[in-house]
């Protein structure tokens, strides 16, 4: 069965911290994905990387950064949390257009 | 911009009432629709992709169909294991990323 992993399924961090949110995808997918899920929002993309070192931002990427060293994983870094940066994380990666496969989510909660 | 709205927001059926969920959509050029299933507290799962209008999927009690403004995902004698909220999604040509609706929550009483 394929796997996307996610280190975390909960988080509680302060205000301030720095935090990271680790991905690892075990299909040997070319594109990898962060999204975070707000009630009534839906899934808004923060960043993309379509391959090793290289990304892209999405929607939403302001107080985010990411990075991807090895094909398999994809780090989301959070530089100073803040509240309004609680919210559901969801990882995921796909081969070229093909669908999407979703990690179990990072609930973070941030005080 | 790609946009993507799901109606209803909330879905409350009895066991076995068939119902349809719609998905509208706006996008510069269509490269595929995307069905997902949530489950609470766990990330989405594949239900279909459809690529041009016309094209129908099923899947057990499930079927999706797309227009090229809207995708609706029918329901059909559905079951108390149906409840969910099932997102949709869209994909522009020349782009990467998936654009989601909100989503609509289905619940199904025994």
């Amino acid at each position: 069965d394929v796997k996307v992993t996610q280190s975390s399924r909960y988080l509680v961090k302060r205000t301030g911290e720095k935090v990271f949110l680790e991905c690892v995808q075990d299909m040997d997918h070319e594109n990898m994905f962060w999204y975070r899920q707000d009630p009534g929002l839906g899934l808004r993309l923060i960043y993309f990387s379509y391959d090793v070192k290289m990304k892209e931002k999405g929607d939403i990427p302001e107080g985010y950064s990411v990075s991807r060293e090895k094909k398999e994983r994809f780090s989301l870094i959070l530089e100073s949390a803040s509240t309004n940066q609680t919210s559901m994380y969801l990882c995921a990666s796909r081969q070229a257009d093909e669908k999407l496969f979703f990690g179990s989510g990072t609930q973070l909660s941030v005080l | 911009e790609d946009q993507v709205t799901q109606s209803p927001e909330a879905l409350r059926l009895q066991e076995g009432e068939s119902s349809s969920l719609n998905c509208s959509y706006t996008v510069s050029g269509l490269r595929g629709l995307f069905w997902y299933r949530q489950d609470p507290g766990k990330g989405p799962e594949f239900l279909f992709t459809l690529y041009s209008a016309g094209e129908e999927k099923e899947k057990e009690r499930l079927k999706a169909t797309l227009t090229k403004k809207e995708s609706f995902l029918h329901i059909t004698a559905p079951k108390p294991e149906d409840s969910a909220t099932y997102l949709c999604a869209v994909q522009a040509r020349n782009d990467y990323k998936l654009s989601f609706g909100a989503g609509t929550t289905v619940t199904v009483r025994a």
